[in-house]
Order: C-alpha cells, then sequence, then structure tokens
C-alpha cells in the first residue's frame, strides 16, 4: 500500500517560518496537495499541484516538491495558522488517494 | 456559490445499514468526479472512495478498508451524491465529508461540513 509520512507536530513563534514536510515514494510522479483543518471544521485546500495557491489563501503559504517529499511553508507564521495540515496525493496509478497522518501545527 | 451538504448521519447499530446524502449546488453537477472522505474522531483524514463523471464512465474506485461494503453513486438529475453504507462495524464511527475532486481527480475543493455516523456496538 501507498503512504504518506508527515511528522506528528511542528511548533514555531509568532513571525517565524514553519515547514511541514510530507514523504513517498509516488511524489516523484504525483502531485501533492495540502489541506488546512481547525476544529471543529471542514478540511480547506491551501496548496494543489504541490506549489499552487488557490485564491483566499495568503502569501505566506506556499509550497515546493523535491522528488519524493513536499514541503508546505508558511513564513510569517500567525496565530490563525494554527491548526493541522493533511497532505493528499495518489498512487502511481492514480486509483487510489491517500492522505499523510497529518501535523499538527502549534504558534507558540 | 459552490457548495456541498452532507446529510444522513446517525447512530446505528454494527452490521445495520446506513445511506449518507450529498447535495450540491452553484456548479454544474454532471461534469464533477465527486469524493467521500472520513475522519474517525482525534483522528486523521481517510479517503473512502469516489465516483467519476458519466463521461468519464461514471465509475467508483474505494479504499480497501470499505470495498465491498458501501457503494457510492450519483443522481445527475438531483444534483446529489450518495454513499450507501452496509455491514457498518464500529470503526466506520466517523465524520464523513464530500468533496468535489479538482479538475477531474487531483484535490479535493470545497469540502461539504460533515456528517457524523456512529457505530455501536
Amino acid at each position: 500500500s501507498y503512504e504518506l509520512t508527515q511528522p506528528p507536530s511542528v511548533s514555531v513563534s509568532p513571525g517565524q517560518t514553519a515547514r511541514i514536510t510530507c514523504s513517498g515514494d509516488a511524489l516523484a510522479k504525483q502531485y501533492a496537495y495540502w489541506y488546512q483543518q481547525k476544529p471543529g471544521q471542514a478540511p480547506v485546500l491551501v496548496m494543489y499541484k504541490d506549489s499552487e495557491r488557490p485564491s483566499g489563501i495568503p502569501a505566506r503559504f506556499s509550497g515546493s516538491n523535491s522528488g519524493t517529499t513536499v514541503t508546505l511553508t508558511i513564513s510569517g507564521v500567525q496565530a490563525d495558522d494554527e491548526a493541522d495540515y493533511y497532505c493528499q496525493s495518489a498512487d502511481s496509478s492514480d486509483t487510489y488517494v491517500v492522505f499523510g497522518g497529518g501535523t499538527k501545527l502549534t504558534v507558540l | 456559490e459552490v457548495q456541498v451538504v452532507e446529510s444522513g448521519g446517525g447512530l446505528v447499530k454494527t452490521g445495520e445499514s446506513l445511506r449518507l446524502s450529498c447535495a450540491a449546488s452553484g456548479f454544474t453537477f454532471r461534469d464533477a468526479w465527486m469524493t467521500w472522505v472520513r475522519q474517525a474522531p482525534g483522528k486523521g483524514l481517510e479517503w473512502v472512495g469516489r465516483v467519476k463523471r458519466k463521461t468519464d464512465g461514471g465509475t467508483t474506485d474505494y479504499a480497501a478498508p470499505v470495498k465491498g461494503r458501501f457503494t457510492i453513486s450519483r443522481d445527475d438529475s438531483k444534483n446529489t451524491l450518495y454513499l450507501q453504507m452496509n455491514g457498518l462495524k464500529t470503526e466506520d464511527t466517523a465524520v464523513y465529508y464530500c468533496a468535489i475532486c479538482r479538475p477531474t481527480g487531483g484535490w479535493f475543493d470545497p469540502w461539504g461540513q460533515g456528517t457524523l455516523v456512529t457505530v455501536s456496538s
């Protein structure tokens, strides 16, 4: 089965840069997508096709891909960015979707 | 406004069935691939399955834990997506979200607010 691996938690102080990684073999051939989920709310797309930012998502959110690892970077972190972040991709046949285990971003 | 709204959740016992609905508005439903994702209490997101648009065959794909028990269908005349869940297990307890697959496959956006399914023994 195909897996995506994320760190369980990342902590940063306000104004600093948070980097959340997502690793998986298929990421070398498949795009990654990122979602932000705040407590009690549905997930919201914050990045698609590795590094494309949807309209309405602040420019401090950016994404990158370096082979089998993708990274969601949040520059100038704000208290409102505290949330769970999930990466998503697909297997090499594009048949099955997989999510990473999620990363809890804590703003100290 | 593009919107999807889930309904039909509730409390059921193990082995019973339940059907969830997802009402779509603000976009051309028949042109969209649609997906279901679930989230067990305190856990991460888990993909359940998807249905393609009719012009792409209208076929379905399912995650291993639900294959053979869950069925995804769509009624394009009613702009509604369904998830028929049979043989429910306690481990199926979760909030179930529907979402649009963009553009066809790929990412999910937007998501509905979710509907809670609780399976008790």
